[in-house]
């Protein structure tokens, strides 16, 4: 069954820092790739998703991810953070041809100092 | 167009207590995801569910869990005789129809129903 990690559970940055965010996973084949962005008390906001084709992928709120299949990874990245991006972020999975259910890590909680 | 939308947003319920959380998918969609949300953790795949159908149930606990679509109305996920391990954020998300069993559509997702349980 696939997996996916995050390893970092808390960040901190500075506003204006630039921001990378880890995830990994585990699947024997390319899945599809998925960052979410919870903030309290909200629903899952999708920033970005990988399907196939380019392996950087922009999305939302000026967020990018980079696809590694030599890593496994999916790394999110924002080159200057803002007060307003403090919230949790997940990486998630879906299978091809597994049915469109999703499978999360465990989250990275973003803290920004002003 | 509305989102996904849930309710209650909030539930406490006593242990023994039933709970049903309700979720009307936007509009279009006839494609329902139940997730789980335990504290400090992700969310976990529950069940997957079209009209009147529950296409994939292999998240869901096998006893006191039931989730339905009806052909008309809300989807509702039920858990009866509630513990306390149940307490959680539950999500639900919706989608389109169409795509392939190689394809993927987009979820989205509601804000969540919080379930306490005393």
């Amino acid at each position: 069954a696939q997996s996916v990690t995050q390893p970092d559970i808390h960040i901190t940055v500075s506003e204006g820092a630039s921001l990378e965010l880890r995830c990994n996973y585990s699947y024997g084949a390319t899945p599809y790739l998925f960052w979410y962005v919870q903030s309290p008390g909200q629903g899952l906001q999708l920033l970005l998703k990988y399907f196939s084709g380019d392996t950087l992928v922009q999305g939302i709120k000026g967020f990018e991810a980079e696809f590694k299949r030599s890593q496994s990874s999916f790394n999110l990245r924002k080159p200057s953070v803002h007060w307003s991006d403090a919230a949790e972020y997940f990486c998630a999975v879906g299978v091809p041809g597994g049915g469109n259910k999703l499978t999360f890590g465990t989250g990275t909680q973003l803290k920004v100092e002003l | 167009n509305a989102g996904v939308m849930q309710n209650p947003r909030h539930l406490v319920r006593r242990r023994g207590q039933e709970a049903r959380l309700r979720c009307s998918p936007m509009k279009g969609h006839s494609h329902v995801y139940w997730y789980r949300q335990l504290p400090e953790e992700g969310l976990k795949f529950m069940v997957y569910l079209q009209k009147e159908n529950i296409i994939d149930e292999s998240g869901m606990p096998k006893e006191r869990f039931s989730a339905e679509f009806p052909k008309e109305g809300p989807s509702i996920l039920r858990i009866q005789q509630v513990v306390r391990g149940d307490s959680a954020a539950y999500f639900c998300a919706s989608s389109p129809p169409g795509g392939t069993a190689n394809s993927y559509n987009e979820q989205f997702f509601g804000p969540g129903t919080r379930l306490t349980v005393l």
